[in-house]
């Protein structure tokens, strides 16, 4: 079965730091991969997406992920955190081509100190 | 700037009653969703439609269901809400085709059912 697998629930950096935030998913075919940041109180704000090309996307607010086959993973990065990015953060993979199917990972929080 | 609309932030029912949640989206996309989020689990699919009239279950539609009229509007129904319903909803909508398409999701209703 399709999965999608986020192995930090909940990460600690300070303000500047670099940051990584993995995903791994399971999923025969080429998979569509996504990025959503949700802020408290909020619902889920799309950062980046991947569906082919380019395994090195860039997104908003600063971020980019990687895609790398070879390790079913789509990992987050930024080179350098605001306190403003404290939220939580959803690895998604979509797995049909109609856009009716997605399957999100568990969530990664992230706090950020001053 | 797409919008999607949920009626309420935070609702508050007792066991037993029928509990409505509304959604509106102002972008004519196809697809429409609700998504239930509880912490660790990440997003369930509860239910989701592609069109008027049209429904589809998700992998979560027991005690769910779903109305849709008019093509901007998406409800979730709770027949008779039960206190393992408690949770955040969130709505969500895209366009449909041209592969999947990235949600767009509204800022999500936090059940309280007591």
């Amino acid at each position: 079965a399709q999965s999608v697998t986020q192995p930090d629930i909940h990460i600690t950096v300070s303000e500047g730091a670099s940051l990584e935030l993995r995903c791994n998913y399971s999923y025969g075919a080429t998979p569509y991969l996504f990025w959503y940041v949700q802020s408290p109180g909020q619902g889920l704000q799309l950062l980046l997406k991947y569906f082919s090309g380019d395994t090195l996307v860039q997104g908003i607010k600063g971020f980019e992920a990687e895609f790398k086959r070879s390790q079913s993973s789509f990992n987050l990065r930024k080179p350098s955190v605001h306190w403003s990015d404290a939220a939580e953060y959803f690895c998604a993979v979509a797995i049909d081509n109609y856009g009716q199917n997605f399957v999100f990972g568990p969530g990664t929080r992230l706090s950020v100190l001053p | 700037d797409v919008k999607v609309t949920q009626s309420s932030r935070y609702l508050v029912k007792r066991t037993g009653e029928k509990v409505f949640l509304e959604c509106v989206q102002d972008m004519d996309h196809e697809n429409m969703f609700w998504y239930r989020q509880d912490p660790g689990l990440g997003l369930r699919l509860i239910y989701f439609s592609y069109d008027v009239k049209m429904k589809e279950k998700g992998d979560i539609p027991e005690g769910y269901s779903v109305s849709r009229e008019k093509k901007e509007r998406f409800s979730l129904i709770l027949e008779s809400a039960s206190t393992n319903q408690t949770s955040m909803y969130l709505c969500a909508s895209s366009f449909r085709g041209g592969g999947p398409l990235p949600l767009h999701f509204g800022n999500g209703t936090r059940l309280t059912v007591t």
